[in-house]
This record gives C-alpha cells, sequence and structure tokens, in this order.
C-alpha cells in the first residue's frame, strides 16, 4: 500500500500568516487521486481539495493545492481563526485507499 | 442536504461482536459507493471497508480481513459494518463516507461527505 508522510507534524503560526504543508508518498500517485481533508476538534473531517489543485464546493480560495509525483502540498495562505485544525492528505489511486498521519495547525 | 449518521457503537469486551449502521439521506444512495473509516483516538484515519454502489465490489483493510463485514441496504438508505471477534486495537470512532462519483469504484475518487461518527470502545 502506499504510505503517506506529512510534514510537520505541528505547525505553529499566527492569523494572517501561511501556512505551507507537505505530503509525501512511498511510491507515485497519479495527482488527480489526491485529496486533503481538515478536521477541527470533535467533528467529521471535511473535503478541501481533490484531483491536489481542486477546491471543493465552498472552499475559500485561500486554500491551494499543488504536487505531483510523490510530493504534494497543500498551501494557505493567510490563516483565518476558523483555520486552526488538523489536515489529512489521502490518496485514492490505488487500493487501499491510504492516508497521511495529519498535520495539526495551531496559534 | 446530504446527510450521513451512525449508529451502533458501544463499549464491548473483546472477542464480542457489534454492528453499525450508517444512515444516509439526500442523495440517491443507490449511485453512489459507501465506505467506514476509523480514527482511534488522538490518531489519524485509516480506511476500514468499501461497497460499490452495486455491490459489485467490496474490500477490506487487512487489518479486519476476515472479522469485518460490509454491506448495504437500498430499501432502507442504510450502509453497515458488521464487527467480530473484536480487539482492543478495533477502539476507534468509526465514520460513514460518502464515494463522490456516480456509479464509482472504491477507487479512483475521493470521499465527499461524511458522518459524525460513532464510537466503538472495546475494552475487558
Amino acid at each position: 500500500e502506499i504510505v503517506l508522510t506529512q510534514s510537520p507534524g505541528t505547525l505553529s503560526v499566527s492569523p494572517g500568516e501561511r501556512a505551507t504543508l507537505s505530503c509525501r508518498a512511498s511510491q507515485s500517485v497519479r495527482s488527480i487521486y489526491l485529496a486533503w481533508y481538515q478536521q477541527k476538534a470533535g467533528q467529521a473531517p471535511r473535503l478541501l481539495i481533490y484531483g491536489a489543485s481542486n477546491r471543493a464546493t465552498a472552499i475559500p480560495d485561500r486554500f491551494s493545492g499543488s504536487g505531483s509525483g510523490t510530493d504534494f502540498t497543500l498551501t494557505i495562505s493567510r490563516l483565518e481563526p476558523e483555520d486552526f485544525a488538523v489536515y489529512f492528505c489521502q490518496q485514492y489511486g490505488s487500493s487501499p485507499p491510504t492516508f497521511g498521519q495529519g498535520t495539526k495547525v495551531e496559534v | 442536504e446530504v446527510q450521513l449518521v451512525e449508529s451502533g457503537g458501544d463499549l464491548v469486551q473483546p472477542g464480542r461482536s457489534l454492528r453499525l449502521s450508517c444512515t444516509a439521506s439526500g442523495f440517491i444512495f443507490d449511485n453512489y459507493a459507501m465506505h467506514w473509516v476509523r480514527q482511534a483516538p488522538g490518531k489519524g484515519l485509516e480506511w476500514v471497508s468499501g461497497i460499490t454502489w452495486n455491490r459489485g465490489a467490496i474490500d477490506y483493510a487487512d487489518s479486519v480481513k476476515g472479522r469485518f463485514t460490509i454491506s448495504r441496504d437500498s430499501a432502507k438508505n442504510s450502509l453497515y459494518l458488521q464487527m467480530n471477534s473484536l480487539r482492543v486495537d478495533d477502539t476507534a470512532l468509526y465514520y460513514c463516507a460518502k464515494g463522490e462519483k456516480v456509479r464509482g469504484g472504491l477507487i479512483l475518487t475521493h470521499f465527499d461527505y461524511w458522518g459524525q461518527g460513532t464510537l466503538v470502545t472495546v475494552s475487558s
């Protein structure tokens, strides 16, 4: 199975700053099959990005995804207070679908 | 509005069984693959099992293969997970998730909606 490694484990940033989250795969992922999810404390995950760079419905444009092959990035251009959460990447191009261990974005 | 509501979680002893349910609304249930994903306390997400819209494909994580069985009931718009021979490391919040693609498979489609989860605790 494809193992996804996210870094850093925790990212400390201030509101208004830029956050860059990394997701590295153990083998190449077809880029259209890479997603990012946001999970706030006590809540279910919410889809942010699919196909490596496509924003899901109602996701603000401060969220962007990029990358290909084994290296993918989620960028939050200007952090809002509601963006402090845990972010997971997922590959769904090969079985089984797998998730990274998450990056916590905190103040 | 798409809604997924899980139920059935409980505290059970190791070796016992439990059946989880997920009731879906707000979309044509018969058209989409459905999945179970779990999250152990303080941990990340682990895909557990999936079933296609027509039950043509079913798959399981190696960690649950042979112990868990996924099924779906079109008449009740419901997804199920029968969990047998439960182990302490099955303790987790179990989420039901919907595949995004109409009549899609178990892979090649992300999960666009998730339920709030139901907690399974396995302990003696």
